[in-house]
């Protein structure tokens, strides 16, 4: 099956910083990956929609300066938290969607997900 | 608008058969997905339907109707590491795809 890395699975950091997270899809080649978050027994919220080479589309009520998203190539994105604030502590998950032996060619993958704790 | 109903959370026992169901209102159709989510993880995907009928896979099956804009997974021989979240979600006409808030199943001895 489709293998999707993220990382780092668990960071804290002070108020103010940024943090970059990464997401890697392993053995095939993402032509869309989706930046979700999650907060504690809440449902997953979709924050962005990234395409290869483009720039992301945003959800309605994220911020775009202030979660950064880039999607470099097929197999890597990457979400920046800048100037983080405990309100962004939360669980981000990264998925990847694309041509993937053993799955429907829609099938969204989902990364192991990053535990981000801002102090 | 668009929208994804499930049961917010069901209890069954070990061994037995538990059905969860999923109701939707989409903007086009692109296939159902389930997915399992265990507590402080990244959901995993179990199926996918795009037509009607029966999808099975070892002890999980998965039901469409797209005329009744309805699914169901159905988990049978019910394993204590069953306990998990099951999430319902749609693709529509944009491939996007949209999500259910989660049925929290609680496995009892």
């Amino acid at each position: 099956g489709a293998v999707v890395s993220q990382h780092p699975s668990w960071v804290i950091c002070k108020s103010g910083t940024s943090v970059k997270i990464e997401c890697r899809s392993l053995d095939f080649q993402a032509t869309t990956m989706f930046w979700y978050r999650q907060f504690p027994k809440q449902s997953l919220m979709l924050m962005a929609t990234s395409n290869e080479g483009s720039k992301a589309t945003y959800e309605q009520g994220v911020e775009k300066d202030k979660f950064l998203i880039n999607h470099a190539s097929l197999t890597l994105s990457t979400l920046t938290v800048t100037s983080a604030h405990p309100e962004d502590s939360s669980f981000y998950i990264c998925s990847a969607r694309g041509a993937s032996g053993g799955g429907p060619i829609d099938t969204q993958y989902f990364g192991p997900g990053t535990r981000l704790t801002v102090l | 608008g668009q929208n994804i109903d499930q049961p917010t959370e069901m209890t069954a026992t070990e061994g037995a058969i538990v059905q969860i169901n999923c109701t939707y209102q989409t903007s086009g159709f692109n296939g159902l997905f389930w997915y399992q989510q265990h507590a402080g993880e990244a959901p995993t995907f179990l199926s996918y339907n795009v037509l009607d009928g029966l999808e099975e896979k070892g002890r999980f099956s998965s039901f469409l109707s797209r005329s009744k804009g309805y699914s169901y997974l159905l988990l049978k021989e019910l394993q204590m590491k069953d306990s998990a979240s099951y999430l319902c979600a749609v693709m529509d006409s944009n491939y996007q795809l949209i999500w259910g808030a989660g049925t929290k199943l609680i496995i009892k001895p």
